[in-house]
Parts: C-alpha cells; structure tokens; sequence
C-alpha cells in the first residue's frame, strides 16, 4: 500500500518564525523525497527535494529526512506571509514503476 | 519560455460528452504524466508516459485514455465523462525518466462534468 501522510493543518505561524511541516511514508523501499508548494489556484512547484538522510538546505528552506523512521519534514524559517499555500510532500512508488505519490498537503498560514 | 501548457483552462460539459485536454511541454521531456486534484484526496495521477508510445497508468486511470504520439504532447481523453470526474487536472512534465521526480506542472484545468 502505498501512503503519503501528512497533517492537512491549517498550520498557523506567526510571521518570522520557523514553521515546521511533517511527511511519513509508508514504503520502505522510497529513496527520493520531494516537497512541492501550491498556491490557492494554482499549480504545484518543486521546492526542495532530498535523498539521503539528515539535512538539506537551501536559503530558508530545510528538508530533513530520517528513513529509519520514515518521515521527512520541511523547516521554513523566517516565515513570510508570502510563504502562506498547501505544502505537498512527494514520494516516488516503488513498486508501480514511476508514479509519483503525493501527500494530501499541509495548508499553512503565516500571519503578520 | 520553457513551459507546459494545458487547454482548456476551464471545461463545462455534460455526461456523457467526449472531450479531450490538452498538454503540451516545449523542454523537449521524456517523462510526462496527468493528475487529478480533489479536495481531500490530494493530487491522485492517472495516467504517465516515459517516453513516445510508450504510456502506463496511475492509480485512478478508470474513464480516461491518454496517447504518446509525440514528444512534445500528451492529451487526456474522457471518453464518456461523468459527474464524478468533475475535477482539478494537472499535467506534468520532466526531463527524463530518472529525473520524473522533479516534474514541472501546467496551470491546470478545471473540469465541471453535469
């Protein structure tokens, strides 16, 4: 079975602080991880991927992954009201040749 | 511009009215794939291509079609639309198939079936 979880949220931090977004799964096999940030309305973007254990970083944005208890999570730091959208974690199935499995998305609201 | 583009934006139609959605990527990429988005259910793929001719299906292909004849281009087809295919479709590109994880997304197009 393949599963991307995520806490649909609304997430609700105040601007400049870390907000902080989870993603389990459930297939053990899964060597590559995504995060993608959706707008109301719009399309989804890649933001950050990750593929191996520990952190990733990449200007305010850490992707930290941990496959022995698989979950990876997406750190924002700095958080602006700009950065308010559904926030979907991807995961890549391994058993269906290359479909790619997407969470149902953390809405997050950064307020000022 | 490097983009996908989707036609139409936005679709009403009724039951049983076929009609076609298309996509088309000017990156030259292999790897091409259509999704559907449903309040609460996420983003559900229906149907990927790895390259020309060459097309599988996701994990809701039930009531679509899709054809690889080029590169370039990947159009959903609805054969016979019902209500329950009203819905958000995204279709998505990348560069190859190692790579498909990293996959750019049309605008989208919102389909009302009545």
């Amino acid at each position: 079975q393949k599963e991307v979880e995520q806490n649909s949220g609304p997430l609700s931090v105040p601007e400049g602080a870390i907000a902080s977004l989870n993603c389990t799964y459930s297939d053990r096999g899964s060597q590559s991880f995504f995060w993608y940030r959706q707008y109301s309305g719009k399309s989804p973007e890649l933001i950050m991927s990750i593929y191996s254990n520990g952190d990733k970083e990449d200007g305010r944005f850490t992707a930290q992954l941990n496959k022995a208890s698989q979950y990876v999570s997406l750190l924002i730091r700095d958080s602006q009201p700009s950065d308010s959208a559904t926030y979907l974690c991807a995961v890549p199935g391994t058993n269906s040749g290359y479909a790619l499995n997407f969470g149902k998305g953390t809405s997050l609201l950064v307020t000022p | 511009e490097a983009q996908v583009t989707q036609n139409p934006r936005y679709l009403i139609t009724v039951t049983g009215k076929k009609l076609t959605v298309t996509c088309s990527q000017n990156m030259n990429h292999e790897y091409m794939s259509w999704y559907r988005q449903d309040p609460g259910l996420g983003l559900r793929q229906i149907y990927y291509s790895m390259n020309v001719e060459v097309t599988d299906k996701g994990d809701v292909p039930e009531g679509y079609k899709v054809s690889r004849k080029e590169k370039r281009n990947f159009p959903l087809i609805l054969e016979s639309p019902s209500p329950n295919q009203t819905s958000l479709y995204f279709c998505a590109s990348s560069p190859d198939p190692l790579s498909y994880n990293e996959q750019f997304f049309g605008p989208g197009t919102r389909l009302t079936v009545l």
